[in-house]
């Protein structure tokens, strides 16, 4: 079946906007993971979510950062008032509920940079 | 918290060459441990993992993988290297099933001819 999608793939924008990344899980995948990964390092955990519940959001690095899954299906992490410093490749992972729980599948990621 | 350490950040070697990436890791509580590979301009792609039993796992092409709960290691290895195994493999573990997984830095595999 289809794996985990984002869109869009890369994003340019000018320091101040707002941007919204969006991540299109593994259908009947329950859990729903946000990552950020610099270039040179491996990615660090933002949020996540089961169903539209969001479990844990101490990874957003602060209150410009936030991400919703209103339906539990489709997840979007939006930036306010985007800043040179938050240009990375932003992940989206998907896990299905037990058995296999453990295991994240990860999408292509979005390119965001801020100029 | 738990924290990992991949102590090689580039491994240079031959094609039909070993290879075996080290990765460390810290936690105050049992965890999951898995490796992952990002080839070129693709996503992180699951290796293979440990949950529990026996300590040396077998993954996809070729790759296999030892849990020293002493050493708190989970080292990566392949016996016989190809020119697509140039890759940046990435060590994470987690405490739990359904938890965020902490990665580390990444190491750099270039397979040369």
């Amino acid at each position: 079946g289809a794996g985990v999608s984002q869109s869009p793939r890369y994003k340019v924008t000018k320091r101040g906007q707002d941007v919204a990344l969006r991540c299109d899980p593994i259908s009947g995948h329950v859990s729903l993971y946000w990552y950020r990964q610099a270039l040179g390092q491996g990615p660090e955990f933002l949020t996540y979510f089961n169903y539209e519940a969001q479990q844990d959001k101490s990874g957003l690095p602060n209150d410009r950062f936030s991400a919703e899954r209103p339906e539990g299906s489709i997840s979007t992490l939006t930036i306010q008032r985007t800043e040179q410093r938050d240009s990375a490749m932003y992940r989206c992972a998907s896990s299905s509920p037990r058995p296999e729980q453990e295991t994240q599948y990860f999408g292509p990621g979005t390119r965001l940079l801020v100029l | 918290a738990q924290s990992v350490t991949q102590l090689d950040s580039q491994v240079p070697v031959f094609e039909e060459a070993p290879v075996e990436l080290r990765c460390n890791y810290s936690s105050s509580v049992s965890v999951y441990l898995f490796w992952y590979v990002q080839y070129p301009n693709q996503g992180l792609q699951l290796l293979l993992k440990y949950l529990s039993g026996s300590t040396l796992v077998k993954g996809i092409n070729g790759f296999e993988a030892e849990f020293n709960k002493s050493q708190t290691s989970f080292h990566l290895r392949k016996p016989s290297v190809h020119i697509s195994d140039t890759a940046e493999y990435f060590c994470a573990v987690s405490k739990a099933a359904g938890n965020k997984l902490t990665f580390g830095g990444g190491t750099r595999v270039l397979v040369k001819p």
